[in-house]
């Protein structure tokens, strides 16, 4: 059974531009929730998703957005890229509704020049 | 709001030792709380589920124990091998701004096991 994949793996985008992310999660899992991690921050939860639906966000400003699709797959948006913005995004499934035991994915790594 | 934090920030040990890693947390309505391993660069690998009525949990060499009304868990590891060198992460899932669930992690501990 495939796991949490999430593509591109690395990314290195400039300052303005914006960048989408993708998480396919493991089969049969609708819940999906992302998360950035920084070296200073460490990991922060920024939204999660389930049955297409947002149920879930955490303290990112509007820039970040992201979507769920009816075949579970999601993607992660960030417009008008920050330096700041340079971290590795996981995405995590889970089973389970209510998101209780995640499983995650090995992450994008963004780089923000 | 829910803090966690972990202590210590960062351990070395010599191939063998047994240890532990603690993790603290500010408020006790948790409903479960949970152990990962990460390698460098890479994902979060699940290691050990505590459920929030549960004191602990086993996993081969691993075990992790539960203390709702202290609002701390520990993560013991046996005879450790250095394979086991990584950054080990609790989190705890709150009750997040809507209702739902969502996962508070802890600073991490930087583990290095020499041979």
């Amino acid at each position: 059974k495939a796991g949490v994949t999430q593509t591109p793996r690395y990314l290195i985008k400039t300052r303005g531009q914006q960048v989408t992310l993708s998480c396919s999660p493991i089969s049969g899992h609708r819940s999906v929730s992302w998360y950035q991690q920084t070296p200073g921050q460490g990991l922060q939860f920024l939204f999660e998703y389930f049955s297409e639906t947002q149920r879930n966000k955490g303290n990112f400003p509007g820039r970040f957005s992201g979507r769920q699709f009816s075949n579970s797959r999601s993607e992660m948006n960030v417009s008008t890229l920050e330096l700041g913005d340079s971290a590795l995004y996981l995405c995590a499934s889970s089973l389970d509704p209510l998101g209780l035991k995640l499983f995650f994915g090995s992450g994008t790594q963004l780089s923000v020049l | 709001k829910q803090e966690v934090t972990q202590i210590p920030a960062a351990l070395s040990v010599p191939e063998g030792e047994n240890l532990v890693l603690n993790c603290s947390f500010t408020d006790s309505a948790i409903y479960n709380l949970q152990w990962f391993r990460q390698d460098p660069g890479k994902g979060l690998t699940s290691l050990l589920l505590i459920q929030s009525s549960q004191r602990e949990q086993t996993s081969g060499r691993l075990n992790a124990s539960l203390d709702k009304s202290s609002g701390r868990s520990t993560l013991y590891i046996a005879a450790s091998q250095p394979g086991d060198s990584a950054t080990y992460l609790c989190a705890v899932i709150a009750r997040g701004n809507t209702g739902f669930q969502k996962l508070v992690f802890g600073t991490g501990t930087r583990l290095l096991v020499s041979p």
